[in-house]
């Protein structure tokens, strides 16, 4: 069946640092790809998506690329910020109203 | 902005009561959702509405849960008995577009005693 596997957290960064979260997805054919943020006491956001092999979903700095060929769609940001500091997953579903399968989520700290 | 609205937001229980969730989509929502999300876990899907009909419940307990969407609007998620393995949070999500893109309420966080 479908599935996706996150990197385990926490993870903790400072200020201005890089990021990177790792998502891999087992799937049939081609899903859409999606990354959701949770901030604290909030429902989950849709972050940004790639519905296709290579494109780069992209928002508030963050990116991720679709790469069929790694079944992955990893989280990157150049500079977090405290603000940033949130629970992130990263999910699939295929196109039509095939539900969602998400990732375990990744907490992330950012400390000034 | 519009948002997804739950209650209670939070709900303490013994097991064996009954417990009832609420949630409010944004209007004109045609696709709403019922999630469950196990601490540490990500959100798992229990019952997927279109306007008033069932689309999936292949992961909802039937025995025990309950989920309806009479006028298409609103939606109440029951659970009779609760178990302490039903402890969790609850999250609705409600969508226009299927699932390209969901917006989640704060959810439910239950908790059976």
């Amino acid at each position: 069946g479908n599935s996706v596997t996150q990197m385990e957290g926490p993870v903790t960064l400072s200020e201005e640092a890089f990021l990177t979260i790792n998502c891999t997805y087992t799937a049939t054919g081609y899903p859409s790809l999606f990354w959701y943020v949770q901030y604290p006491g909030e429902g989950l956001q849709l972050l940004l998506k790639a519905t296709k092999a290579d494109d780069k979903g992209s928002n508030k700095g963050f990116e991720a690329t679709y790469r069929k060929e790694t079944t992955s769609f990893h989280l990157e940001k150049g500079s977090v910020q405290v603000s940033d500091s949130a629970v992130y997953f990263c999910a699939l579903c295929h196109s039509g109203n095939t539900p969602l399968v998400f990732g375990k989520g990744t907490r992330l700290s950012v400390i000034a | 902005e519009a948002e997804v609205a739950q209650s209670p937001r939070y709900k303490i229980t013994e097991k064996s009561q009954a417990v009832a969730f609420w949630c409010d989509p944004i209007s004109g929502h045609a696709t709403l959702y019922w999630y469950r999300q196990i601490l540490g876990q990500g959100p798992e899907l229990l019952v997927q509405f279109q306007d008033e009909s069932v689309v999936d419940d292949s992961q909802l307990p039937k025995d025990r849960f309950s989920a309806e969407r009479l006028k298409g609007v609103d939606s109440t998620l029951k659970i009779q008995p609760a178990e302490l393995g039903d402890s969790a949070m609850y999250l609705c999500a409600s969508s226009l577009t299927g699932n390209e893109k969901l917006f989640f309420g704060s959810g439910t966080q239950l908790s059976v005693l």
